[in-house]
């Protein structure tokens, strides 16, 4: 069965360093998402993107976040300056269309010490 | 603002019991409604996905139904394994009639099967 592809699974990155969070969807999809669950919370949206643009961000995804689909596979998150608080989960999630659900890949760990 | 509550928050039976696991939502102009399982420090595995037309979706020994007109769904787990322990996030899309058709997450139901 197809995946969504996340790495690394785990990283850990000292305040005020950049970082990128890396995901391959799976090819036949057209929506791209992030997500994070902060531990012990709940799994909160981040940036929708299609036809590659974003088409929505919440209120989290300030200006220190951004994402890319550079060549086509690749869809990366990267945090410019991270913070003790971004410490969370990220998961990468795609659908081929709306009404067909999400999959979501198995979430890359970020801890900021 | 959607809004979705799951309950309870924990629960713990005996293997071979039937459980239901609860979720309602606040806005009931949802475009579909997904089920998940998430294991510990783990990913999130899609179990079963209801679009805003339908009533029900089964897969195996789980049965998901939707109630639109009052904002709930439930989880139907049959005669549960000690492998089913794990968290259950519902997660629904509200049908914003736009492009962007995000998941908003209820906090999930930590189920606990004893052997």
């Amino acid at each position: 069965e197809p995946e969504v592809t996340q790495t690394p699974s785990h990283q850990v990155t000292q305040m005020g360093q950049e970082v990128i969070l890396r995901c391959v969807p799976i090819s036949n999809h057209l929506y791209f998402y992030w997500y994070r669950q902060i531990l012990g919370q709940k799994v909160e949206f981040l940036v929708s993107f299609y036809n590659n643009e974003i088409s929505e961000k919440s209120e989290i995804f300030d200006d220190q976040f951004s994402v890319e689909r550079p060549d086509g596979s690749n869809f990366t998150l990267k945090i410019r300056s991270t913070k003790l608080e971004d410490s969370a989960m990220y998961f990468c999630a795609s659908s081929e269309y709306r009404s067909l659900g999400y999959t979501f890949g198995s979430g890359t760990r970020l801890t900021v010490v | 603002k959607q809004e979705v509550t799951q309950i309870p928050a924990a629960l713990s039976v005996p293997e071979g019991e039937n459980l239901v696991l609860n979720c309602s939502f606040t806005d009931s102009a949802i475009y579909n409604l997904q089920w998940f399982r998430q294991d510990p420090g783990k990913g999130l595995t899609s179990l079963l996905l209801i679009q805003s037309s339908q009533r029900e979706q089964t897969s195996g020994r789980l049965n998901a139904s939707l109630d639109k007109s009052s904002g709930r769904s439930t989880l139907y787990i049959a005669a549960s394994q000690p492998g089913d322990s794990a968290t259950y996030l519902c997660a629904v899309i509200l049908d914003s009639g736009g492009s962007n058709y995000k998941l908003t997450f209820g906090k999930g139901t930590l189920l606990t099967v004893n052997p």
